[in-house]
């Protein structure tokens, strides 16, 4: 059964800080990750998707990475802002199985 | 206009109520899921469906139904609403047809409060 799982769960850094938010998971035959982000009471906006076959997506400041062989990605947010302040979960899809959600990571950019 | 829509937004409700969430969607997806968020919980499947034909239980179906009335709709339904069905609720839709490699969408989200 895959099981994924987010660190931090809890991340506040000041303004203009590059940050890196980790997503692990346990079976590595994924057909797809994505990264959502939630603000508090919204529906899931989706960032970026990596199909099993790539390494990395970008859009932005964005930048989602990939090694299925370790089980992790990573979502690195450059010159962060305060209206990146969210919630951000990662979701895994295994080949003909639904997806399977990450408990998510709360991030606080300070003015 | 939003490629998901989900009514109501908001509804207060008492125990032992029928229910019933409602979702659309204009993506032309074929894949339809409902969820439901509790703080600390995360997000959990309740039902899905690959197709109008088909309808799946998910990890938490017990006390909810569903139903797909076209390739564009997909409702859940509480037969018999109790406080702790208490949460937020989200339809999403993904598509492995057009390329789209199952990306999901999600809707606004409902948030019901059984009294």
């Amino acid at each position: 059964k895959q099981e994924v799982t987010q660190i931090p769960a809890a991340l506040s850094v000041p303004e203009g800080e590059n940050l890196v938010l980790n997503c692990s998971f346990t079976d590595s035959a994924i057909y797809n990750l994505q990264w959502f982000r939630q603000d508090p009471g919204k529906g899931l906006t989706s960032l970026l998707l990596i199909q099993s076959s790539q390494r990395e997506q970008t859009s932005g400041r964005l930048n989602a990475s990939l090694d299925k062989s370790s089980g992790r990605s990573t979502l690195y947010i450059a010159a962060s802002q305060p209206g990146d302040s969210a919630t951000y979960l990662c979701a895994v899809n295994n080949y003909g199985q639904n997806f399977v959600f990450g408990p998510g990571t709360r991030l606080s950019v300070l003015p | 206009d939003a490629d998901v829509t989900q009514t109501p937004r908001n509804r207060i409700t008492k125990t032992g109520k029928r229910i019933m969430l409602e979702c659309s969607q204009t993506k032309g997806h074929d894949r339809m899921y409902w969820y439901r968020q509790d703080p600390g919980l995360g997000l959990r499947l309740i039902y899905y469906s690959f197709d109008v034909k088909d309808i799946n239980k998910g990890e938490i179906s017990d006390g909810y139904s569903v139903s797909r009335q076209a390739q564009a709709k997909f409702s859940l339904s509480l037969e018999s609403a109790i406080p702790n069905q208490t949460a937020l609720y989200f339809c999403a839709t993904s598509d492995l047809r057009t390329g789209s490699y199952n990306e999901q969408f999600f809707g606004p989200g409902t948030r019901l409060t059984v009294l």
